[in-house]
């Protein structure tokens, strides 16, 4: 089944940018979305097909996604920007959905 | 503004069916919507169960296809979620969500709900 990677953990200086990889076989022939998710809370939608973004979310949150590896960027990082940060993608071959395994943001 | 309401007892005996209801309000369960099923067991990452479209067809998690069952309300403007034989393994914060195509983004979510698997 397909697989998606996420580093663990990403630590930032505050205004500093954090960038958050999501690794999988030719991600780049898929849509990938990603979430914000604070504690106790449920999963927020913050980018989607890729690098599309909610009208409520900030033009500091960007995507992209190219070859074996999709990108969400923080730019200008915030402490409430601290969260956990999945990515997720629908697999065609399989017809499931699969999410990374979040990466946790840190903001120092 | 489409929200999505999850009701459901919150522990759930050993080999026992763990239903939850996800009641949808500001849209109806009737367009051309998918409504699925995620789950976050505690400190971890989240794990897709699956989804219905509003027809009431379904598309399963190939690891949970043998124990899950994703059903539609339309009179009710609801759907629910059922596994059995549910497990420790199985305890988890559940949430409902809605995308609008297969490949789409899953917004909103619902308010997620704890279940525990425990005598």
């Amino acid at each position: 089944s397909y697989v998606l990677t996420q580093p663990p953990s990403v630590s930032v200086a505050p205004g500093k940018t954090a960038r958050i990889t999501c690794g999988g076989n030719n991600i780049g022939t898929k849509s990938v979305h990603w979430y914000q998710q604070r504690p106790g809370q449920a999963p927020v939608l913050i980018i989607y097909y890729d690098f599309d973004r909610p009208s409520w979310i900030p033009e500091r949150f960007s995507g992209s996604n190219s070859g074996n590896t999709a990108t969400l960027t923080i730019s200008r990082v915030e402490a409430g920007d601290e969260a956990v940060y999945f990515c997720q993608v629908w697999d065609s071959s399989s017809e499931h959905v699969v999410f990374g395994g979040g990466t946790k943001v840190t903001v120092l | 503004q489409v929200q999505l309401q999850q009701t459901g007892p919150g522990l759930v005996k050993p080999s026992e069916t763990l239903s939850l209801i996800c009641a949808v309000s500001g849209h109806s369960i009737s367009s051309n919507f998918h409504w699925g099923w995620i789950r976050q067991p505690p400190g971890k990452g989240l794990e897709w169960i699956g989804s219905i479209y509003h027809s009431g067809s379904t598309y399963y998690n190939p690891s949970l296809k043998s124990r899950v069952t994703i059903s539609v309300d339309t009179s009710k403007n609801q759907f629910s979620l059922k596994l059995s034989s549910v497990t420790a393994a199985d305890t988890a914060v559940y949430y409902c969500a809605r995308h609008s195509l297969v490949h789409a983004p899953f917004d909103p979510w619902g308010q997620g709900t704890l279940v525990t698997v425990s005598s």
